[in-house]
């Protein structure tokens, strides 16, 4: 149990449809991380948040937000789906910004499949 | 970007044989991670290796930073590990570390 906990496990919804998937980091852990991981693309970065305030984003579409809470969780907002936003997505924490280093650990991720 | 290059892509060992997994990245880093994903999906942390060795069980890592590439070790393996192993370093963007960038793996089946 890497201590990052998302909700919810698996999710089937239509397209066109709009999900939020939530992440609660480690206790402790400051920045959030989310990543999408597709049979095509594999492991890709989304978005990163440090302590409330965006830090980095990465292939994220223009149909998905996210923010981190003044708590730490953070929520993944997507939008317009579409079929190929199937997809396992997870979730990541760790204690320090980008600027220091340390280990990032991942929740078990969120199973979305749009049909 | 970081470039990341795993290989072998795919490896198949009967129980109890050692392997080495490689991985390759094409620009400095000072952070990278290893990663096991078990057939359920879930990311398992394996290494935190920037640099130099480290053991854990039958588990070992290596990461020559210089030479800009990393080996995992896995001696005497066993079913549980079979998954797709995953080595992520993280590069600089801008004076500061970035974020993770994941390989495209190598999917280890142990047959019994």
């Amino acid at each position: 149990d890497s201590g990052v906990t998302q909700t919810p496990k698996h999710l089937i919804t239509a397209t066109g449809q709009r999900v939020t998937l939530r992440c609660s980091p480690r206790s402790g852990d400051l920045s959030v991380y989310w990543y999408q991981q597709s049979l095509d693309q594999g492991l890709q970065f989304l978005i990163q948040y440090y302590n409330g305030e965006e830090r980095a984003k990465g292939n994220i579409l223009e149909r998905f937000s996210a923010q981190q809470f003044p708590d730490l969780h953070s929520e993944l907002n997507l939008s317009s789906l579409e079929l190929g936003d199937s997809a396992l997505y997870f979730c990541a924490s760790s204690v320090g910004g980008a600027a220091s280093g340390n280990t990032i650990y991942f929740g078990e991720g969120s199973w979305l499949t749009v049909v | 970007g970081i470039q990341v290059e795993q290989s072998p892509p795919d490896l198949i060992l009967q129980e109890g044989a050692n392997s080495t997994l490689r991985c390759n990245f094409s620009d400095s880093v000072n952070n990278l991670q290893w990663f096991h994903q078990n057939p359920w999906g879930q990311l398992i942390n394996l290494f935190y290796i920037p640099s130099g060795t480290k053991q854990n069980g039958r588990l070992s890592a290596t990461t020559v930073a210089t030479e800009r590439y990393s080996l995992l070790y896995i001696s005497s393996s066993q079913t549980t590990d079979s998954g797709v192993y995953f080595c992520a370093p993280r590069g600089w963007y801008g004076g500061s570390q970035g974020n993770l960038i994941f390989g495209k793996g190598t999917k280890l089946s142990v047959k019994p």
